[in-house]
């Protein structure tokens, strides 16, 4: 089956790089994602990669994702108080309905 | 603005008590999903529609029971509420399952059943 780990708690400084990791275990996985969760809202789409692609960049954001270790990785260059929430990747697998499974969440806590 | 449309946002219900949330969604989106979300739990799936005419159960759908109304709504509905139901609720839709565009989602029902 599939499952999606993250750990639960990341604390930068402001104006510092932030890395939130992300293991995953289905190797049919097609799509991988990262949502965003600000304080009492819903969950955001921040980016997404295709499975067959090593790293995809949007602005502040580098995505990095090792298929041999089932890795995935969210970079937030130049990290701003504005980036406080919580970080989930979710990955879609060909084997099931590709509907995504999600981890559990990371918050992220920004601090001057 | 475009998006999903999640009525009530607060609730509060006695132990016993039924109730139904209302989801809706204006993208012409053929998929739409009820999950819930408990701390350090994350999100889980209670049920989910493919396409209009068609749900399914996802991974805790014990408790519920849905009704695709049209291709815009989406309802989730509590014949018995438990304790175990107190959780914020989100509803989600997509045009397709596990495509590029992820999920929109709405901004969530906090339910207190006590």
């Amino acid at each position: 089956g599939e499952d999606v780990e993250q750990s639960l708690f990341l604390s930068v400084r402001e104006g510092d790089s932030s890395v939130i990791n992300c293991t995953y275990t289905d190797s049919s996985s097609t799509y991988l994602y990262w949502y965003k969760q600000e304080p009492g809202a819903g969950l955001q789409l921040l980016t997404y990669i295709f499975s067959n692609m090593d790293m995809k960049q949007d602005q502040r954001l580098t995505v990095l994702l090792n298929k041999k270790d089932k890795h995935l990785s969210l970079r937030i260059a130049d990290t701003q108080t504005g980036d406080s929430a919580i970080y989930f990747c979710a990955e879609s697998f060909s084997g099931g309905s590709y509907i995504p499974t999600f981890g559990r969440g990371t918050s992220l806590i920004v601090h001057p | 603005n475009a998006g999903v449309t999640q009525t009530p946002k607060f609730q509060v219900l006695k132990t016993g008590q039924s109730m139904t949330l209302q989801c809706a969604q204006d993208m012409n989106h053929n998929s739409m999903y009820w999950y819930r979300q408990d701390p350090g739990m994350g999100l889980r799936l209670i049920y989910y529609s493919a396409s209009e005419g068609t749900t399914d159960k996802g991974e805790v759908p014990n408790g519920y029971n849905v009704s695709r109304l049209n291709k815009r709504e989406f309802s989730l509905r509590l014949e018995s509420a438990a304790p175990s139901q107190t959780s914020v609720y989100f509803c989600a839709s997509s045009e397709y399952a596990g495509g590029k565009d992820g999920y929109t989602f709405g901004s969530g029902t906090r339910l207190t059943v006590v």
